[in-house]
C-alpha cells in the first residue's frame, strides 16, 4: 500500500515570496492533516480536514497561511507571503476516520527554507 | 489544554544497554489516545504504538515495551537491548476525543544515541 505523498521535497524561497505545498493521502483515508515542525521541536498541528470540509484549524495563521481539499483527495498547503520564522518541515499525514480511532500516517514531509 | 512533555533532550548509550524514553502528559479528558513515533534521520515520522486512556496494559513488541499508568499521568517506552538502528528521535503525543478534532499533540522529543 502506497503511504503519504508530499511534493516538493526541499523548497528554497526568499522571504515575502509565496509558496505551496501538495499532499496525497494514503488511498481511501477521509481524514488530512497538516503539520509544522520547526527544528528541535515536534510537530504542530495546522489545519485538519474530514474529507473535503475543515475539522480544527485553530492553530492556522489565517494571515498567511491557507489550505484546501478541494475534492475530499489530495490536498494543497499554501504560504503567502512567507516570513523567516516559517522556516520548517511541513508534514502532512492522513487517517482512516477521525475522532482518533485510527493511526495517523505521515509523509515525508516538504523542508521550506525562508532567506 | 493538553500537554506533553519529554523531559530528557538526549539520552546516549552503548549498544546492548537497556534505555527508557519518559513521557508524562496533562489531559481533561477521561477520552484520549496516545502515541509514540519514532523519527530517523531520514526525517519520516514512523508509527510505534497507540495505546487508549481505558487500556492501561503494558505491552511489549519485540525489543519495544510500553508502561502505561494513569496514576502518574505517565507512558513510558522501554527500549531492550538496544541496536545501533535505534538511534532516532522518538516522540510521545497526545490526542482527545473532541467532535472529530483528533490532531496530535506532540512532545518536543528526546533524541536517542546508540553508540556501537
Amino acid at each position: 500500500e502506497a503511504g503519504v505523498a508530499q511534493s516538493p521535497r526541499y523548497k528554497i524561497i526568499e522571504k515575502r515570496q509565496s509558496v505551496a505545498f501538495w499532499c496525497n493521502p494514503i488511498s481511501g483515508h477521509a481524514t488530512l492533516y497538516w503539520y509544522q515542525q520547526i527544528l528541535g521541536q515536534g510537530p504542530k498541528l495546522l489545519i485538519q480536514f474530514q474529507n473535503n470540509g475543515v475539522v480544527d484549524d485553530s492553530q492556522l495563521p489565517k494571515d498567511r497561511f491557507s489550505a484546501e481539499r478541494l475534492k475530499g483527495v489530495d490536498s494543497t498547503l499554501k504560504i503567502q507571503p512567507a516570513k523567516l520564522e516559517d522556516s520548517a518541515v511541513y508534514l502532512c499525514a492522513s487517517s482512516l476516520t477521525p475522532g482518533a480511532r485510527d493511526t495517523q500516517y505521515f509523509g515525508p514531509g516538504t523542508r521550506l527554507t525562508v532567506l | 489544554a493538553q500537554k506533553v512533555t519529554q523531559a530528557q533532550t538526549e539520552i546516549s548509550v552503548v549498544e546492548k544497554e537497556d534505555v527508557t524514553l519518559d513521557c508524562v502528559y496533562e489531559t481533561r479528558d477521561t477520552t484520549y489516545y496516545l502515541f509514540w513515533y519514532k523519527q530517523p534521520p531520514s526525517g519520516e515520522l514512523v508509527f510505534l504504538i497507540r495505546r487508549n486512556s481505558f487500556d492501561e496494559q503494558n505491552e511489549i513488541s519485540g525489543r519495544y515495551s510500553w508502561n502505561f499508568q494513569k496514576s502518574t499521568s505517565s507512558f513510558n517506552f522501554t527500549i531492550t537491548a538496544s541496536q545501533v538502528v535505534d538511534s532516532a528521535v522518538y516522540f510521545c503525543a497526545l490526542s482527545e476525543r473532541g467532535g472529530g478534532a483528533d490532531g496530535l499533540t506532540f512532545g518536543k522529543g528526546t533524541h536517542l544515541i546508540i553508540q556501537p
